[in-house]
């Protein structure tokens, strides 16, 4: 059973480019959430998609937008990197057809350093 | 105020001896789920257990277990038996329901655990 996979492992980026991080879910799971984790913190909600559609966002500027494919995997990308969005990038899938008790399970996470 | 809490920036504990991770939240939803997660130096967080805030029974997944007090507003993860590759940063957070929208997970801080031979 294939749990959460995420590309790139570690990505270098300088300031103001674009990067796109690619997550596929567990088998079986259609809901994909991402967070972002900075140095020493604990992950922070950006957002979630379902049904190929941002279902929840958290406190992040438009810079970070998502994708879902009708396959569930899901795409985050980020506009005109500041030195600030250098983190640990990690996806999470669950089943979430309607807001449930359901586990969401993470992936290995991304790792963008922006110089 | 913060919804979740973790007091204990480092804990040490001896292989084989059991420890306690503190985690307290804040919640005004009847409804709530409390989760506790470890990510070891690779970065990638491992789901340890689950407790729902209607169940009447502290949870329980092999060696972890929850010390669930409601009135109190905590949920302490219990690791018996520590393992040398129980060494890693362990994170409680909460899901809140109905009131909250059904809000996606909050992580606290997290506590660095090490144990030592």
């Amino acid at each position: 059973d294939a749990g959460v996979t995420q590309s790139p492992t570690h990505l270098i980026k300088t300031r103001g480019q674009q990067v796109t991080l690619r997550c596929s879910p567990k088998s079986g799971h259609d809901t994909v959430s991402w967070y972002q984790q900075a140095l020493g913190q604990g992950p922070q909600f950006i957002f979630q998609y379902y049904e190929e559609e941002e279902r929840q966002r958290g406190n992040f500027p438009d810079r970070f937008s998502g994708h879902q494919f009708p396959n569930y995997s899901s795409e985050l990308n980020v506009n005109a990197l500041l030195l600030g969005d250098s983190a640990l990038y990690l996806c999470a899938s669950s089943l979430g057809g309607e807001p449930s008790t359901d586990t969401q399970y993470f992936g290995p996470g991304t790792r963008l350093t922006v110089l | 105020a913060q919804k979740i809490t973790q007091t204990q920036p480092g804990m040490f504990v001896q292989e084989k001896e059991a420890v306690t991770l503190d985690c307290t939240y804040d919640t005004s939803d009847p409804s709530y789920g409390l989760f506790w997660y470890k990510q070891p130096s690779s970065g990638e967080m491992i789901f340890l257990i689950y407790q729902g805030s209607y169940d009447q029974q502290n949870a329980t997944e092999g060696r972890y277990s929850l010390n669930f007090q409601k009135a109190r507003k905590s949920a302490n993860l219990v690791i018996s038996a520590s393992q040398l590759g129980d060494s890693a940063m362990y994170f409680c957070a909460m899901r809140e329901g109905p009131l909250s929208g059904y809000s996606t997970l909050t992580f606290g801080k997290g506590t660095m655990l090490l144990v030592s031979p």
